[in-house]
C-alpha cells in the first residue's frame, strides 16, 4: 500500500525567502507523486507530478520538487516565496493509473511580509 | 479553461437526513471521483466511477453512501442517513482516462456540516 507523509503540518517563511515542504513516500512499487494546492475557497489544483522521467519536475508558479528513491522524498521547493503562496498544500501518491490519490495530511504555507 | 464545479459550497443538515452533493465534472472525462477530508485530517478516497459503475470505493463508503449520474453532466454523492462524523469537505473529481499521467481535476468542494 502506498502513503505519503508530510512532515510540518504549518511551514512559516518570509517573502523572497525560500520555500520548501516536505514530503516522504512509502510505496511497494514505483510511485507517481503529485503536489496539490489548494487556496481558500477554492479546489485542488495540481503544481506538479512525477511520472518516472525526469526525476526534477518543474510545476506551476514557479515550484519544482526533485524525486529521491534513495530518500523516498518527493520535497517541494521554490526560491523565492510569494505573498501569493500562502495556500494548503498536498502531496499525494498514485500506484498506477486507475488507482485513487493516496493524500498527505498537508501543509498549510504562510509567507510573512 | 474547463473546471470541476460542486454545489452546494456549504450544506448544514440534521444529523438522520439525507444529503445529495453534486458536481459537474469537465465534460470529455471519463472517471469520476469522490473524495472527504476531515477537518484536521487527510484526503481519504471514497470511490470511483466509471461507466456508469462504481470503479473502487473505499471502507469508507459503506451502505449508506450512494452515487449516481443521473444525466450527461452530474455526478452526486448521496448519504441516506448522516451521521455527526460525516461532517467534512467533500471533493469531487474527474480524469479523462486512466493514464497515471491523467491528471485528476477537483472541484472546489461542499463543506457538510451534520448537527
Amino acid at each position: 500500500a502506498q502513503s505519503v507523509t508530510q512532515l510540518g503540518s504549518h511551514v512559516s517563511v518570509s517573502e523572497g525567502a525560500l520555500v520548501l515542504l516536505r514530503c516522504n513516500y512509502s510505496s511497494s512499487v514505483p510511485p507517481y507523486l503529485f503536489w496539490y494546492v489548494q487556496y481558500p475557497n477554492q479546489g485542488l489544483q495540481l503544481l506538479l507530478k512525477y511520472t518516472s522521467a525526469a526525476t526534477l519536475v518543474k510545476g506551476i508558479n514557479g515550484f519544482e520538487a526533485e524525486f529521491k528513491k534513495s530518500e523516498t522524498s518527493f520535497h517541494l521547493t521554490k526560491p523565492s516565496a510569494h505573498m501569493s503562496d500562502a495556500a494548503e498544500y498536498f502531496c499525494s501518491v498514485i500506484s498506477s493509473g486507475n488507482t485513487p490519490l493516496v493524500f498527505g495530511k498537508g501543509t498549510r504555507l504562510s509567507v510573512i511580509a | 479553461e474547463p473546471e470541476v464545479t460542486q454545489t452546494p459550497s456549504h450544506q448544514v443538515t440534521q444529523m438522520g437526513q439525507e444529503v445529495i452533493l453534486r458536481c459537474v465534472p469537465i465534460s470529455n472525462h471519463l472517471y469520476f471521483y469522490w473524495y472527504r477530508q476531515i477537518l484536521g485530517q487527510k484526503v481519504e478516497f471514497l470511490v470511483s466511477f466509471y461507466n456508469n459503475e462504481i470503479s473502487e470505493k473505499s471502507e469508507i463508503f459503506d451502505d449508506q453512501f450512494s452515487v449516481e449520474r443521473p444525466d450527461g453532466s452530474n455526478f452526486t454523492l448521496k448519504i441516506r442517513s448522516t451521521k455527526l462524523e460525516d461532517s467534512a469537505m467533500y471533493f469531487c473529481a474527474s480524469r479523462v482516462g486512466t493514464q497515471t499521467t491523467d491528471t485528476q481535476y477537483f472541484g472546489p468542494g461542499t463543506r457538510l456540516t451534520v448537527l
